[in-house]
């Protein structure tokens, strides 16, 4: 069973037009990260919550933000997507912090494309 | 400077050979993880390893804690192995190495 879901897999987007993704767990972790990852790149941290509390990584653009209305989702807005925000966006959950030495359970990844 | 550093960066072998990919790391960690990548696919985790030694049918992945090393190897390769290779360290985030892309050859 799917315990990490991320929809939709493949995202289509207009220069500027306001985009959303969307995750959602089923391990009732505390802790959900948003990633983007380019095309032979190592996933790069965007931000996490730890239950409600939002930590924005310091070179993350405006342009990005995210929501998380309850323990299981948690959102992707892009507000004004750039041909440069084309990438894979990974969702991954985990019961605690990084530093406290649980496992990060990942989802399937969007694909935004931006035309 | 890297915190994560993986070897090689492109491997290819030909179906039933023993691969081996190193990584090595700055940090101090509580854990390390192995997460493999399919072409255009999501990640999924392998092991998430503190000490010693774990297997999971053919795959095994080791540690040295003191020596900061981590390898994971790939007994009888198969075509369907063929993935990206990530090694991943906890610190104040997840550091990431920038993954060894295997291509098994039948």
């Amino acid at each position: 069973d799917a315990m990490v879901i991320q929809n939709p897999r493949y995202q289509v987007t207009q220069f500027g037009k306001p985009v959303t993704l969307s995750c959602s767990q089923t391990l009732n972790h505390n802790v959900m990260y948003w990633y983007q990852q380019k095309s032979s790149q190592a996933p790069k941290l965007l931000f996490h919550y730890y239950d409600k509390d939002f930590n924005n990584e310091a070179d993350t653009p405006d342009n990005f933000q995210s929501r998380r209305p309850n323990t299981s989702f948690c959102f992707l807005d892009i507000r004004s997507p750039g041909l440069g925000d084309a990438a894979m966006y990974l969702c991954a959950t985990s019961r605690a912090g990084p530093g406290q030495g649980y496992e990060q359970y990942f989802g399937p990844g969007t694909r935004l494309t931006v035309t | 400077k890297n915190e994560v550093e993986q070897s090689p960066q492109n491997l290819t072998a030909q179906e039933g050979e023993f691969i081996t990919i190193n990584c090595s790391y700055s940090v101090g960690i509580s854990a390390l993880h192995w997460l493999q990548q399919h072409p255009g696919g999501g990640i999924v985790s392998l092991f998430m390893l503190s000490s010693g030694k774990k297997k999971h049918g053919r795959l095994i992945a080791t540690i040295n804690i003191q020596e900061k090393h981590s390898s994971l190897h790939i007994t009888a390769s198969h075509p369907r192995d063929s993935a990206v290779y990530i090694c991943a360290v906890p610190g104040n985030q997840f550091y990431f190495g920038t993954g060894t892309s295997l291509t098994v050859i039948p």
